[in-house]
Formats: structure tokens, C-alpha cells, sequence
């Protein structure tokens, strides 16, 4: 059992776009990470959220946590060729102390 | 910035053979970590360490063994490789608990035909 799912598992578009990546469970966490992670490269941390409703924003790209800590959401605005890559959510359960990973959405923007 | 090092970027072993994946951090973390990445899955927590000689099992620990002798060190063991071991191999250290950032290695992708 997948503890947390995203979708699209897949998505490419055209430079200039706007798209969301979801990320979806039915636990409560603490906090919710998103890491990006680049061919050939290990993933690397974009954003922590950890109070339900929380909204932040790194340039183009706006991380959201669902109010009941369940859920998050990541939206890029104007997408750009060097946002493609592997967008990974990860959480941690109340009370757990690991990470757990969601299943990846691939991103490809094309020039 | 912290570094961790993963010694190999690509093996392939024999069927049976013994693996020893090597990763080393320069941060003087307490907390490190093996995942294992396969396309659909995402990372699945093999084994981590929150101190010297000391180890928990993650999510799929079978056929898997760690090693953590120094605080820098973090060695990932296969005893007797099988093809179904293919995969990429994803070390990582954390400096703090919980909500801290976890920091990955590059990868080590093994091939065991």
C-alpha cells in the first residue's frame, strides 16, 4: 500500500505553461516535504510545510498543504525548461520520525 | 554545503554475488539513510542508522544488511545479490529529527544479471 499518491505520474508541456502536481493520503502528517530531483542527481529539498493551509512560494512555484494535513499540492506558473525533473512529495506521519515517499510525477517542459 | 558521497555510480554484479554500496557524509549527521528508487515507487526505505553501530529496519529490509562503524560511514550490503535487487540505490543523512531536510547522495545503480 502506496502511502502517499501523486499524479500525474507523467506530464510534459510546452514552455511558458502553468501546471499543478498533486500529492494525496489518507494520513495525517506533521509535515510535508518536496524534493526535485535532476538526472543522474540525488533529490534535493524545495520546500518544508508543516501547519495545515500553509501556502509558500519559491519564485515560480507555489507549494500548498491541505487544511487537514492529508494532502499538498505544487504549482508552477510560466513553466521553464529547467524545471523539468522528478518532483517527489514526502511526508511524515504524527508522531513517526522517517519520511515517507510519494510515487514521483516526471515533468518535462519543452523549449 | 554538506556533502554525501555514494562510491560507485554504477555496479554490475553476478547473481549471488555480495554488494557492498558505500556512502560517506562530511556533516557530521547523526541520522543516515538507504532508500531504494524504482520507476512508479518512488523511494522505499530499506535501513537507517541514528548513531554509530546502531540500525533499524525501513519498509523492505529483506535481503539486505547495513554496516555503520563510523559516524560518517553508511554501508548497504547485499548478501547474495538477486536479480530483483536491480535497481537505483539512494543514500541520504539528516542532521536534525524529523522535519529536517534529508541530504542524497547521487546515486548508485545496480545491475545484477
Amino acid at each position: 500500500t502506496q502511502l502517499l499518491e501523486q499524479s500525474p505520474q507523467f506530464l510534459s508541456i510546452q514552455e511558458g505553461e502553468n501546471l499543478t502536481v498533486y500529492c494525496n493520503s489518507s494520513s495525517v502528517f506533521s509535515s510535508l516535504q518536496w524534493y526535485r530531483q535532476e538526472p543522474g542527481e540525488g533529490p534535493v529539498l524545495l520546500v518544508t510545510v508543516v501547519t495545515g493551509g500553509e501556502v509558500k512560494k519559491l519564485k515560480r512555484l507555489t507549494f500548498q498543504f491541505g487544511d487537514a494535513r492529508k494532502d499538498s499540492s505544487l504549482h508552477i506558473t510560466a513553466a521553464q525548461p529547467g524545471d523539468t525533473g522528478l518532483y517527489l512529495c514526502a511526508g511524515i506521519e504524527t508522531g513517526a520520525n522517517n519520511l515517507f515517499f510519494g510515487t514521483g510525477t516526471r515533468l518535462t517542459v519543452i523549449p | 554545503d554538506v556533502k554525501v558521497t555514494q562510491s560507485s555510480r554504477y555496479l554490475v554484479k553476478r547473481t549471488g554475488e555480495k554488494v557492498f554500496l558505500e556512502c560517506v557524509q562530511d556533516m557530521d549527521h547523526e541520522n543516515m539513510f538507504w532508500y531504494r528508487q524504482d520507476p512508479g515507487l518512488g523511494l522505499r526505505l530499506i535501513y537507517f542508522s541514528y548513531d554509530v553501530k546502531m540500525k533499524e529496519k525501513g519498509d523492505i529490509p529483506e535481503g539486505y544488511s547495513v554496516s555503520r562503524e563510523k559516524k560518517e560511514r553508511f554501508s548497504l550490503i547485499l548478501e547474495s545479490a538477486s536479480t530483483n535487487q536491480t535497481s537505483m540505490y539512494l543514500c541520504a543523512s539528516r542532521g536534525g529529527q524529523g522535519g529536517s531536510p534529508l541530504h542524497f547522495g547521487n546515486g548508485t545503480r545496480l545491475t545484477v544479471t
